[in-house]
């Protein structure tokens, strides 16, 4: 089945580094991408929309210049946490979906967990 | 808003138990709903859909009805197994096809023993 590959699993970096993140759909093109974020005990909540071949389109709230994201190709995008600080950390979620299936559901990464310290 | 209400947890039960975790919503229109679950170590997974009222949703001997009378979800399954053991996630979409904007549940952890 469709399969979105998420890497690093997770990672540990110093306060004003910046993170870069990968989503991957493995067989299968997906034109958009979403990215999530959940902190402990709380709901995934959507930070973008990442649109092959066009900027990504940001949730209210979200700084576009602190989580940069870049979708260059149809089976790639990424997420870059710019300038980390520890309230950055937390578990990022991206997602795809087939297009070319009818009613395709939403596939999910594994997640990565992203500690600043 | 779109908003999702699920059971806090833990949920702890014994193999072979009756399980429901309770989730409720607020939206707009007609949403469709939709369980989700995540395995120790993996990435969530879509476990049953509903995309109109009465709808019932099932899979793995899981069940779900969409209630509109009631914005419920409630997630259901005569018999867990060890295997189980996961965390639910109860989410909703304003479109089914079209909608990829997930509003999520806080997630319901299940711990199934023997």
């Amino acid at each position: 089945g469709a399969v979105v590959s998420q890497h690093p699993s997770w990672v540990i970096c110093k306060s004003g580094t910046s993170v870069k993140i990968e989503c991957r759909s493995l067989d299968f093109q997906a034109t958009t991408m979403f990215w999530y974020r959940q902190f402990p005990k709380q709901s995934l909540m959507l930070m973008a929309t990442s649109n092959e071949g066009s900027k990504a389109t940001y949730e209210q709230g979200v700084e576009k210049d602190k989580f940069l994201i870049n979708h260059a190709s149809l089976t790639l995008s990424t997420l870059t946490v710019t300038s980390a600080h520890p309230e950055d950390s937390s578990f990022y979620i991206c997602s795809a979906r087939d297009q070319t299936l009818h009613d395709s559901p939403l596939h999910f990464g594994n997640g990565t967990r992203l500690t600043v310290t | 808003g779109n908003s999702v209400t699920q059971m806090e947890g833990p949920v702890t039960l014994s193999e072979e138990a009756f399980l429901t975790i309770n989730c409720t919503y607020t939206a707009t229109g007609y949403p469709s709903l939709f369980w989700y679950v995540q395995y120790p170590g993996e990435g969530l997974q879509l476990l049953l859909k509903a995309t109109k009222a009465d709808d019932k949703g099932s899979n793995k001997g899981f069940e779900a009805t969409y209630r509109k009378e009631t914005t419920s979800f409630h997630l259901e399954k005569g018999s867990v197994q060890v295997s189980d053991s996961a965390v639910y996630f109860c989410a909703l979409s304003p479109l089914w096809g079209g909608g990829n904007k997930l509003t999520f549940g806080t997630g319901t952890q299940l711990k199934v023993e023997l």
